[in-house]
């Protein structure tokens, strides 16, 4: 079976740090990758999606994340964070399963940013 | 656009009895649609898959005859609880994967069940 691995569990920047969120899974075959973002008494919103083609996706907010298919990775970049930031983050993956596309997450990366 | 609903966001009822959630995509179709638990601190957990106008699939672990789900339409979907126990106390959240498009899900507010 598929599985998500955010290795960030629990991030604290001061506000204008770089940002950069683990996320790897297991699965070889065909994918879908996200990042989920879920602010404080919010429900889960789309950051940002890679489905084919370049590897480098842009999302919202200033987010981006780079697929590396030989790492399985899907990590989620942010060159400045602001206090706004502060979520939940979660990393999915869709997986091609007998036909259908199955979704798994990891378990979240709680951002805290320090004004 | 995409916004997915939640009925009730909270409910609270005593242990034995059955709790209904609906969860609607309320500007888009959506054949397939998602029931997840989420625990507090962590992930969220796939507790079955829905798809309109045939049976849920559940996960393993996931016990089908607790949890009923019906997806009878293109934009709602139904998580019952049934013979609700304490330990069934969660935040529930739906989400609506829609027809045509891209694979991306859209969530519902989630809907905070106690059992007492």
């Amino acid at each position: 079976a598929q599985s998500v691995s955010q290795h960030n569990h629990h991030v604290i920047l001061s506000e204008a740090a770089s940002l950069e969120l683990g996320c790897n899974y297991s699965y070889g075959g065909t994918v879908n990758l996200f990042w989920y973002v879920q602010y404080p008494g919010q429900h889960l919103q789309l950051l940002l999606k890679y489905f084919s083609g370049d590897p480098l996706v842009k999302g919202i907010k200033g987010f981006e994340a780079e697929f590396i298919k030989s790492k399985f990775s899907f990590n989620l970049r942010k060159p400045s964070v602001q206090w706004s930031d502060t979520a939940e983050y979660f990393c999915a993956v869709n997986a091609l399963v007998g036909g259908s596309y199955i979704p798994t997450f990891g378990r979240g990366t709680s951002l805290i940013v320090h004004p | 656009g995409a916004v997915v609903s939640q009925h009730p966001s909270r409910v609270i009822c005593k242990s034995g009895t059955s709790v209904k959630i609906e969860c609607r995509s309320l500007d888009f179709q959506a054949t397939t649609m998602f029931w997840y638990r989420q625990f507090p601190k962590k992930s969220l957990m796939l507790m079955a898959t829905s798809n309109e106008g045939s049976k849920a699939t559940y996960e393993q672990g996931v016990e089908k005859d607790k949890f009923l789900i019906n997806h009878a339409s293109l934009t709602l979907s139904t998580l019952t609880v049934t013979s609700a126990h304490p330990e069934d106390s969660s935040f529930y959240i739906c989400s609506a994967r829609p027809t045509s498009g891209t694979y991306e899900q859209y969530f519902g507010p989630g809907t905070r069940l106690t059992v007492t």
